[in-house]
Formats: C-alpha cells, structure tokens, sequence
C-alpha cells in the first residue's frame, strides 16, 4: 500500500515571494507522482506530473517539481508566486503497474498576501 | 474538446432519501474513477469503472454505496438512504485505456439535511 505526506497543512507567502510545499510518499513498488491544485469549490486541475525521465519535471503556472528517489519525496516549488495561486495543492501517487487509484496526501492550503 | 462533466454540481437531500451523481468521462475516455473529498480531508478512492464492469471498488462502502457504468450514458454513483456522514465533495476522473494522468470534473457538493 502507499501513503502519501504532505507536511504543511497550510503555508502563507507573500506575494512574488518563493514556495516549496512538501510532499514525501512511502510505496513498495514504483509509483507515478502528481501534482494537482483545486481552487475554491472547483475540481482537481493537474499541474504536473512524473511519469519517467528527467527528475525535475515543469508544469503549468510556473510550477516545478524534483523527484528524489532516495529521499522518496516530490517537492513542488515556484520561484515567484502570484496571488492567484492561492489554492489547495495536493500530491498525489499511483502504483506503475497494479491498482489504478491515486493515493493523496492531504493537502497544503497556499496562501498569498499581497 | 469538453473535460470531465459531472452533475448537479450541487444536491440537497433529506436524510433517508436517494442520491444520484453523474459523471460523463471526457472523449476518448473509456475508465472512470470516483473520489470523496470528506470536509478538512484529502481526497480518497471509491471505486474504478470500465465500460459495463466495476474493476476495482476496494474504497466503496459495503453498505447503501453503488456505482455503475453503462454501455451508452454517464457513470452514475448512487448512494440510498443518505445520512448526515455521506455530506462530501464527490470527484469524478476519467482516463484513457492504460494511461495516466486522471481528468477531474468539477465535482458534486452533496448535503445532507
């Protein structure tokens, strides 16, 4: 089974200030990783996503993500954040071959003040 | 090229009553997936349906929850004689045959009276 953490349940910045939420997840087989972003009562956007490859991965809104596998975490930073990006940011992970469900961690509220 | 469609976005019910939440995958999508977001919770799993089968249902409740995907129409999640503890967030995903990433819909609020 997987279990995903995300360590800040919420984290307020100011504006054009830099971000990382944290996010570790425990898995015994090789997993997919996720980002994803829900503003007020709207669905879950995708922002990014690790499939293969390049361990830093880009995603929309200037959004990025490192992958370490020793560490078992997928931080997702922003080097500059904008008011609008106040949300709820969610890491998610999935098993590469075996259930088909996204495991979550429970989210980190973004705050930005201006 | 239209996303993951749900409906109502929201439902009001009384205690007792039924409650029935639609999802229409996006094009091309032929597996859905169902989630609830329980208030100050993250999102957890219900069940993973394929066209006319239920693949994986490992998250639904044993009791009152059901969820169907037919041939021709939505995915519908039924659940019957709703309580105060079923008020959530109910999410809909969908994805192509094999491949991830999974596309939200806007979700369904669902009360409880």
């Amino acid at each position: 089974a997987q279990s995903v953490t995300q360590l800040d349940s919420q984290v307020p910045v100011f504006e054009e200030a830099p971000v990382e939420l944290r996010c570790n997840y425990s898995s015994s087989v090789s997993v997919y990783l996720f980002w994803y972003v829900q503003y007020p009562n709207q669905g879950l956007q995708l922002l990014l996503k690790y499939l293969s490859g390049s361990t830093l991965v880009k995603g929309i809104n200037g959004f990025e993500a490192e992958f370490n596998k020793s560490q078992t975490s997928f931080h997702l930073r922003k080097p500059s954040v904008h008011i609008s990006d106040t949300a709820e940011y969610f890491c998610a992970v999935i098993e590469v071959q075996g259930a088909q469900k996204l495991v979550f961690g429970q989210g980190t509220r973004l705050t930005i003040n201006p | 090229n239209a996303g993951v469609m749900q409906n109502p976005r929201h439902l009001v019910r009384r205690r007792g009553q039924e409650a029935r939440l639609r999802c229409s995958p996006m094009k091309g999508h032929s597996h859905v997936y169902w989630y609830r977001q329980l208030p100050e919770e993250g999102l957890k799993f219900m069940v993973y349906l394929q066209k006319e089968n239920i693949i994986d249902e490992s998250g639904m409740p044993k009791e009152r929850f059901s969820a169907e995907f037919p041939k021709e129409g939505p995915s519908i999640l039924r659940i019957q004689q709703v309580v105060r503890g079923d008020s959530a967030a109910y999410f809909c995903a969908s994805s192509p045959p094999g491949h991830q990433p999974q596309h939200f819909g806007d979700g369904t609020r669902l009360s409880i009276l």
